[in-house]
């Protein structure tokens, strides 16, 4: 069984100051990582994801997220926020052949001006 | 041209009511999903159907049929419908595989049951 934990709901944080979102997920086998985000009322957009490789993974809009096997973490990062980046973001894993995400329970980051 | 698109966006219905959400995916993907995001926003998988099969399906209550006419389509179909159904419904689909992973999700159904 599989399992993510979101470690903060909320992460409010000043346009232009840097934000990290946690992650950390439980896994019997090998899993790939992913991050979403959900803007208001849309569907959920693939920021990036873990399949193997470099554990420095670089995704769209200038976010970044490190996969550290022995903490099983996939912190979420992106240097300078905008005001365009409150949205909700989900952690997710996959270890199945056929692509079943479990999820987090979604972190809402609100940028302030 | 929309990769996952669900219809209708917004259903509002009575209770003990038969509804349907159609989803279609332009991708060539294998792989469709249903997914319900509750009142918390959270996400748990319904059904998964790879090339028309059914390989998924995570104890839903047998109101809920999903039906998948071709690779292409996975509809879902829901009888009787009691006020914990409402949520927001999200299709998704993926090449599947241990290498293709990404799930393209559509925009949702938000479905209200009054």
């Amino acid at each position: 069984a599989q399992s993510v934990t979101q470690l903060d709901s909320q992460v409010p944080v000043f346009e232009e100051a840097p934000v990290e979102l946690r992650c950390n997920y439980s896994s019997s086998v090998s899993v790939y990582l992913f991050w979403y985000v959900q803007y208001p009322n849309q569907g959920l957009q693939l920021l990036l994801k873990y399949l193997s490789g470099s554990t420095l993974v670089k995704g769209i809009n200038g976010f970044e997220a490190e996969f550290n096997k022995s903490q099983t973490s996939f912190h979420l990062r992106k240097p300078s926020v905008h005001i365009s980046d409150t949205a909700e973001y989900f952690c997710a894993v996959s270890g199945t052949s056929y692509g079943k995400l479990t999820f987090g329970q979604g972190t809402i980051l609100t940028v302030h001006p | 041209d929309t990769a996952v698109s669900q219809t209708p966006k917004y259903l509002v219905t009575q209770m003990g009511n038969d509804k349907s959400i159609k989803c279609e995916q332009n991708l060539g993907h294998d792989t469709m999903y249903w997914y319900k995001q509750d009142s918390k926003k959270f996400l748990k998988i319904m059904f998964s159907y790879n090339n028309k099969e059914l390989i998924i399906n995570e104890t839903v209550p047998n109101r809920f049929s999903p039906k998948s006419p071709d690779k292409a389509h996975l509809n879902l179909h829901i009888n009787s419908l009691e006020l914990g159904d409402s949520a927001v419904y999200f299709c998704a689909s993926s090449r599947g595989g241990p290498a293709n992973t990404e799930a393209f999700f559509g925009q949702g159904t938000r479905l209200t049951v009054v």
